[in-house]
This record gives structure tokens, sequence and C-alpha cells, in this order.
């Protein structure tokens, strides 16, 4: 099974503090995401990158940058955090391809609180 | 750009009645359509999905969907829930081009409140 993890299930940070969220699949797949999810708002797409190094911004990308240094690894990093940017962060992979770099396998989310 | 709409925030259904959760999409190609399952506090689950052939796919725990492209629909359907359905239900499409420039787009989801 396609196993995704993120660093933390919680995490609370001071408006201005530099956050990173980690996230690492398990299954050698090029494609990686980050999702924010907000009620009423479902999820919407941050960053996402094709391979290591690569980089492509989403529907909401603004106060956010990513680093994809090794493949199993995509970390998004919230410059200076503010309060605007709680939220539920969810990671996701995928395969290559034309339908399954569509079929995304989910992490189990980063409930993030900027206080 | 594909969008998806989701026309319930919340259905409430009672345990062993028939569960139909609506999903409508526009896209100007064939799409590709995804249920996913969110149970409290975890992530999402790919509960079906469908991307060409049969327009009614089967999916995990006991649900299909039926993709009707005269409607852009993509339903999802149970003939009995259980308590452990209660969950949220995203419908969401992918671009059929293959590129993956634009990621998927979600519905902003159904939350299923299941009655004893």
């Amino acid at each position: 099974d396609v196993k995704v993890t993120q660093s933390s299930r919680y995490l609370v940070k001071r408006t201005g503090e530099k956050v990173f969220l980690e996230c690492v699949q398990d299954m050698d797949h090029e494609n990686m995401f980050w999702y924010r999810q907000d009620p009423g708002l479902g999820l919407r797409l941050i960053y996402f990158s094709y391979d290591v190094k690569m980089k492509e911004k989403g529907d909401i990308p603004e106060g956010y940058s990513v680093s994809r240094e090794k493949k199993e690894r995509f970390s998004l990093i919230l410059e200076s955090a503010s309060t605007n940017q709680t939220s539920m962060y969810l990671c996701a992979s995928a395969a290559p391809g034309a339908g399954s770099l569509h079929e995304q396998y989910f992490g189990p989310g980063t409930r993030l609180t900027v206080t | 750009a594909q969008s998806v709409t989701q026309p319930d925030i919340h259905i409430t259904v009672s345990e062993g009645a028939s569960l139909e959760l609506r999903c409508n999409y526009s896209y100007g190609a064939t799409p590709y359509l995804f249920w996913y399952v969110q149970s409290p506090g975890q992530g999402l689950q790919l509960l079906l999905k469908y991307f060409s052939g049969d327009t009614l796919v089967q999916g995990i725990k006991g649900f299909e969907a039926e993709f009707k492209r005269s409607q852009s629909s993509f339903n999802l359907r149970k003939p009995s829930v259980h308590w452990s359905d209660a969950a949220e239900y995203f419908c969401a499409v992918g671009a059929g081009s293959g590129g993956g420039a634009d990621g998927l787009t979600f519905g902003k989801g159904t939350h299923l409140i299941i009655q004893p």
C-alpha cells in the first residue's frame, strides 16, 4: 500500500514564524502535491511537483513556498506565518501517467494553528 | 479550467437507507472523475474513479458511481448505509490530457450524517 506520512498531526505557531511542513511518500512517486482544506471551501491546491527540484504553483501559492530535494520528500514552507494560514494541510502523491497522475494518495494531514 | 459542484453541504440518512450524493462537473473534454472519503481527523481515501469505459463504476465499501456525460454528473450511491459511513465526501475532477498542469479540482464536500 502507498503510504504518505506528514511530520506533524498538530502544530501551533506564532505569527511571523517560519514554518516547515514535511511530507514523505514511500512509493517512489514522481508527483507530489500540497493542499489546504478549509470548512466550506474544500481542498485547494497550493503547489505541486513533478520531479526533484521541480515545482509548479497551484491555485493559492501566495505566502507559501516548497522544496523537493529528494524524490520521496516534499516540504511546504510558510515564510512568515499569518493567522489566515490556520488550516488543515494535506499532502498527496501520485505515480506518473495520464490516469494515474490524478489518482492521488493522501497523508493524514497537519492541522496548523497560527496565533 | 475545470470545476466541481456538490450541491448538498449536509445530508442526513437513516442507517440502512439508500444514499445518493450528487456531483456535477464542468470540463471541456473527457474528465477523470474521483470520489474520496474523509473520516474525522483523517486524510482522504479514494473510494472509486472513472477514466473511461463502463459508466457505472464500483468502489470500495459498497459504493458505486455513475458517469452521465449528458448531465455532466458523477453521483455516488450506496444501497444501504452503515453508521461507519458518516464522513465527508469529496468529488474531484482531473484534466484528461494527462498533463496534470491543474492537478485535481475538488468540490467543497458533502457532510454525511447517519441517523440510528
